[in-house]
């Protein structure tokens, strides 16, 4: 099984600045099979990317993903307070999938 | 409007058995998978399996395998969780999601499991 594991935890940063979310896999995974996923408290979450870089419907450009192989990145160029929430990367692999332990972006 | 609407909150004791459902609508459920993911209170995400209502091919993953059972029912677009003996340590949030396959684009809104004596 492919271990998934999300960097920081804990992330402080202030509207208007920049995030960067890691995501490091125990083994390769393909680029088509990693997404990221936003999750606020009491809701559902949410796919934000697909692919590892592909937005999904209705999500902001200020949203991309990037990587390949084990790292992978989520990027939010400039935080809007809607932002703060928590994160997870998901892979896909062999039939079966796994998430990450997710990285909360609180606000500093 | 593509939505998957989850059936209520459930408190049960242990030992009991519990179904849970999934209904679809706003597409063709049989052409997309169905996948189940737990949340324990204040926890991440745990993916616990997953089904094709066209068929009902079912994979599971390891953690949950024999402890869980996923079906279909592609005449009223309606996949279930179910248990046969719920453990206190089952209380949690259930969410199922669509897969177009590598993927969960449409979910939920999740469905509070609550086991306690």
């Amino acid at each position: 099984e492919i271990v998934l594991t999300q960097s920081p935890g804990t992330l402080s940063l202030s509207p208007g600045e920049r995030a960067t979310l890691s995501c490091r896999a125990s083994q390769s995974v393909s680029s088509s099979y990693l997404a990221w996923y936003q999750q606020k408290p009491g809701q559902a979450p949410r796919l934000l990317i697909y692919g590892a870089s592909s937005r999904a419907t209705g999500i902001p450009d200020r949203f991309s993903g990037s990587g390949s192989g084990t790292d992978f990145t989520l990027t939010i160029s400039r935080l809007e307070p809607e932002d703060f929430a928590v994160y997870y990367c998901q892979q896909y692999g062999s039939s079966a999938y796994t998430f990450g332990q997710g990285t909360k972006l609180e606000i500093k | 409007e593509v939505q998957l609407v989850q059936s209520g909150a459930e408190v049960k004791k242990p030992g009991e058995s519990l179904k849970i459902s999934c209904k679809g609508s706003g597409y063709s459920f049989t052409s997309y998978w169905i996948g189940w993911v737990r949340q324990m209170p204040g926890k991440g995400l745990e993916w616990m399996g997953i089904i094709y209502p066209s068929d009902s091919d079912t994979r599971y993953s390891p953690s949950f395998q024999g402890q869980v059972t996923i079906s279909a029912d592609k005449s009223i677009s309606t996949a279930y969780l179910q248990w046969s003996s719920l453990k206190a340590s089952d209380t949690a949030m259930y969410y199922c999601a669509r897969s177009p396959g590598s993927y969960y684009n449409v979910w939920g809104q999740g469905t509070l499991v609550t086991v306690s004596s």
